[in-house]
């Protein structure tokens, strides 16, 4: 079975300085790919970034990126230079097997003037 | 190109009432899914379909009926709604293939149904 832990419910953060939302998972693939969605107040869910399992490198996006561990099952996202616009949910997600994704449980962060 | 739309976006049902979401697509995806949300549990998929005419269940698919019957449309039915069934529903789409980018799914705004 599939299974993604998100151990942080809730993170603050001040405008302009850094955060890691922590995300840990498992599976029995081998091949796999990781996401981090956001999920502001709007309700609306928007792919942040993702992860192909076999790739080595750490993807970026702009302001955010991932530090993937494979060996220790580990996909932590860090939002750089924070800003007000990033106050949102967000849920680490995993999709390793028919294309079904397994979401964790969520993080709710909030971005500090 | 709209991407993906759900009707209703709210409903309130009183219990052992029947009512259906629908849910569309517009990027010719193969592959449809309906998600339900609830506090501190992330998304878990309710049922999903891999192409026209095709259902298969999900993680939490009790009380919960779906039918594709067009490529594009995929709907969720109630058929007696019980006040567990409160949540937010998403709809999402994807690609079937290979390549990372089939692996995206494509999100509805979601539909926050109230069963009292």
């Amino acid at each position: 079975a599939q299974t993604v832990t998100q151990s942080q419910p809730e993170m603050s953060v001040q405008e302009a300085e850094t955060v890691t939302l922590s995300c840990t998972y498992d599976t029995s693939e081998s091949n796999y790919y990781l996401f981090w969605y956001k999920q502001p107040p709007s309700r609306q869910m928007i792919l942040v970034i993702r992860q192909e399992a076999y790739k080595q490198q750490n993807a970026t996006e702009n302001r955010f990126s991932v530090n993937f561990q494979k060996a220790a099952k580990s996909f932590s996202l860090k939002i750089s230079d924070s800003q007000l616009g990033d106050t949102a949910m967000y849920f680490c997600a995993l999709n390793s097997y028919g294309n079904k994704l397994v979401f964790g449980a969520g993080t709710i962060l909030r971005v500090k003037s | 190109n709209a991407g993906v739309t759900q009707t209703p976006k709210f409903r309130v049902l009183k219990t052992g009432q029947s009512m259906t979401l629908l849910c569309a697509q517009d990027m010719n995806h193969e592959y449809m899914y309906w998600y339900r949300q609830d506090p501190g549990m992330g998304l878990r998929l309710i049922h999903y379909s891999v192409g026209e005419g095709t259902t298969a269940k999900g993680e939490v698919p009790d009380g919960y009926n779906v039918s594709r019957l067009k490529k594009q449309n995929f709907l969720l039915g109630l058929e007696s709604a019980a006040p567990s069934q409160t949540s937010v529903y998403f709809c999402a789409s994807s690609n079937s293939g290979a390549s990372l980018s089939s692996y995206e799914q494509y999100f509805g705004p979601g539909t926050r149904l109230t069963v009292t």
